[in-house]
């Protein structure tokens, strides 16, 4: 059974148009991520949050945003999106910050028109 | 700050060579060790992970990985490998002090049939 969950799996929005993606989990984990990650790249995290403590990545543009409402979710907003967006966007959860392994949802592949 | 790197942006085998991807990283602290693969289209997988205790870690698919604090490596490997085991092997570092993962830029393997 899936354990973390992305939807949708694929997201077209139009250029400066804002988008919203989501990531639920059914393993009461604490903490849950969210990486960008482009062709032939590594994962690069984006932010997360610990419990309801969110914690940005000092080089995460002003225009992605992130809401934890409660254990299971965590959306990723992306307000204006640009061409440079375009991008797999990844969810995982862990049970701590240190030491325990991340969980990686299937992903969102984003495409700006 | 820590940095991964991983020693080959491409390997390409025939089916039943063997298989070594180096990794190695920058912190001197106290890490956290994991090698995940990503199949084509899917999400990315823990294939093994080292805490502490035996250098010598066995995780799924007949993969292992042996971690050298002197030569700051986790290199993974597998004594035969198969046509299914073509995927992006990413190697990523969690020191224990710190908060995130750091993964490595990636490793393709593509197994020949």
């Amino acid at each position: 059974d899936a354990m973390v969950i992305q939807n949708p799996r694929y997201q077209v929005t139009q250029f400066g148009k804002p988008v919203t993606l989501s990531c639920s989990q059914t393993l009461n984990h604490n903490v849950m991520y969210w990486y960008q990650q482009k062709s032939s790249q590594a994962p690069k995290l984006l932010f997360h949050y610990y419990d309801k403590d969110f914690n940005n990545e000092a080089d995460t543009p002003d225009n992605f945003q992130s809401r934890r409402p409660n254990t299971s979710f965590c959306f990723l907003d992306i307000r204006s999106p640009g061409l440079g967006d375009a991008a797999m966007y990844l969810c995982a959860t862990s049970r701590e910050r240190l030491g325990q392994p991340q969980h990686f949802g299937d992903g969102t592949r984003l495409s700006i028109l | 700050a820590q940095s991964v790197s991983q020693h080959n942006h491409h390997v390409i085998l025939s089916e039943a060579a063997s298989l070594e991807l180096g990794c190695n990283y920058s912190y001197g602290g106290t890490v956290n060790l994991f090698w995940y693969v990503q199949y084509p289209g899917q999400h990315l997988q823990l294939l093994l992970k080292y805490f502490s205790g035996d250098p010598l870690v066995k995780g799924i698919k007949g993969f292992e990985a042996e971690f050298i604090k002197s030569k700051f490596s986790f290199n993974l490997r597998k004594p035969s490998v198969q046509w299914s085991d073509t995927a992006e092997y990413f190697c990523a570092v969690n020191a224990n002090y710190g908060q995130n993962f750091v993964f490595g830029p990636g490793t393709r393997l593509s197994v020949l049939p």
